[in-house]
């Protein structure tokens, strides 16, 4: 079993729906949480970070259970520049490793 | 500009013909580390260093080699290429403290191995 799975899609929504991606992670030691953003052929960017209290960055809300050991991406009000892959990431600072979902491919069609 | 550099962006080459992949980063970050993307496997960490002359291995180290002579640069060595690492390659660097969780790629260089 990997230790961050994701659906790796594709979703394929409308231009305006909201949209939700979950991540699952199995190591209760992970201490940091973040959504990348990755487009096709292109390197991975911060997208943003995720706190126990949640975030929110205009339309993206990220949310973190430590209880379930899951975090999650909203993207409400879909824009078509939002179709990408969106990379779930886990830190553990014990072990100094940064680990890196599959991804989840987005599509949002007009 | 806070920059990634890795070349070649591009390479083709042959099984056994020694291959290198440069990474530098004008950040003066701690942190460098390379991956390799494959599909349905996502971002793969081959070795990592936490500052110069420290390297550890990653979850993929078999068949690379990695130095960390100074802060700004930390290439890939591949000694004898294998078609098994026709891939993506991902440099990238942070500050010490991930915590701080931005990791900064280079813009990848695709490797095929024939």
């Amino acid at each position: 079993r990997k230790e961050v799975e994701q659906d790796p899609g594709p979703f394929n929504v409308p231009e305006g729906a909201t949209v939700a991606f979950n991540c699952t992670y199995s190591n209760s030691a992970s201490q940091s949480f973040f959504w990348y953003r990755q487009d096709c052929r292109k390197e991975p960017k911060l997208l943003m970070s995720v706190y126990s209290s949640g975030n929110e960055d205009g339309r993206f809300t990220a949310q973190l259970n430590r209880a379930s050991q899951y975090i999650s991406l909203l993207i409400r009000d879909s824009k078509l520049s939002d179709s990408a892959t969106y990379l779930c990431v886990v830190f553990r600072s014990s072990a100094s490793k940064i680990i890196f979902g599959s991804g989840t491919r987005l599509s949002i069609r007009p | 500009e806070a920059q990634v550099t890795q070349n070649p962006r591009y390479l083709i080459t042959v099984t056994g013909k020694k291959l290198t992949v440069t990474c530098s980063q004008n950040m003066n970050h701690e942190y460098m580390s390379w991956y390799r993307q494959d599909p349905g496997l996502g971002l793969r960490q081959i070795y990592y260093s936490m500052n110069v002359e420290v390297t550890d291995k990653g979850d993929v180290p078999e068949g690379y080699k990695v130095s960390r002579k100074e802060k700004r640069n930390f290439p890939l060595i591949l000694e004898s290429p294998s078609p098994n690492q026709t891939s993506l390659y991902f440099c990238a660097s942070s500050f010490v403290g991930q915590g701080s969780g931005e990791l900064f790629f280079g813009e990848g260089s695709r490797l095929t191995v024939l």
